[in-house]
């Protein structure tokens, strides 16, 4: 499977700022997808990611509050924009494989914490 | 609505016992199911994937799918107390939308 790897691992950030976590895979993948888990709770899909267009976003999730990227086939960002507390969570992207009917695989995550 | 439903537990088993954990989903044109271990602190990690009615073996474990009770369970063999973990299920639906269950926590006990 891909190695996957983000960054950073976690972060302490003030109310009011913007954090960009990077995912970066080893291999080129087609679909790359963010999620967002909160604590104690299951996988909730922010939006996938296609290179070369524009990001779909799930119900709920706003392109202003959660700015994704995706260059190229290797690397993806997102963004979360004016962070409140209800931010805190651990945000994971993860990459399908299509040799495996569409397995995803998810990289560490980052563990954000906003005060 | 697409829902992918399981019991949270906790579910606790003594070492070497069976450990049974189940879900059910409500989208019948689903066609891929997973298993995924997630130790606390950490990211999920696939244990098993399943897509055909019936059991599929890896080891110590064994997906079982049942598609006309939109049903899929994993068993753990001879657990182990390093198979304590929070288990999700996963069922792809449509344009690659995969939906997770709340996952089930799991503790085998020394």
């Amino acid at each position: 499977s891909a190695v996957i790897s983000q960054k950073p691992s976690r972060d302490i950030c003030q109310r009011g700022t913007s954090l960009t976590i990077q995912c970066q895979v080893d291999s080129q993948v087609t679909m790359m997808f963010w999620y967002r888990q909160q604590p104690g709770q299951s996988l909730t899909l922010i939006a996938t990611a296609n290179q070369g267009s524009e990001a779909t976003y799930e119900s709920g999730f706003v392109i202003d509050k959660f700015p994704i990227s995706r260059p190229n086939l290797t690397f993806s960002t997102l963004t979360v924009s004016n962070m409140s507390p209800e931010d805190s969570s651990i945000y994971l992207c993860s990459v399908e494989d299509r040799r495996l009917r569409e397995t995803q695989y998810f990289g560490p995550g980052t563990r954000l914490l906003v005060l | 609505q697409k829902e992918v439903e399981q019991n949270s537990g906790p579910l606790s088993v003594p070492e070497g016992a069976i450990a049974s954990l189940n879900c059910t989903y409500s989208d019948r044109g689903s066609q891929s199911f997973f298993w995924y271990r997630q130790y606390s602190g950490k990211s999920p990690e696939l244990i098993m994937s399943i897509y055909s009615n019936g059991d599929k073996e890896d080891g110590r474990f064994t997906a079982q799918l049942n598609k006309a009770s939109q049903y899929v369970s994993l068993l753990i063999r001879d657990s182990q107390p390093s198979d304590s973990a929070t288990y999700l299920c996963a069922v792809l639906y449509n344009n690659n939308d995969m939906r997770f269950g709340a996952g089930t926590r799991l503790t085998v006990k020394p």
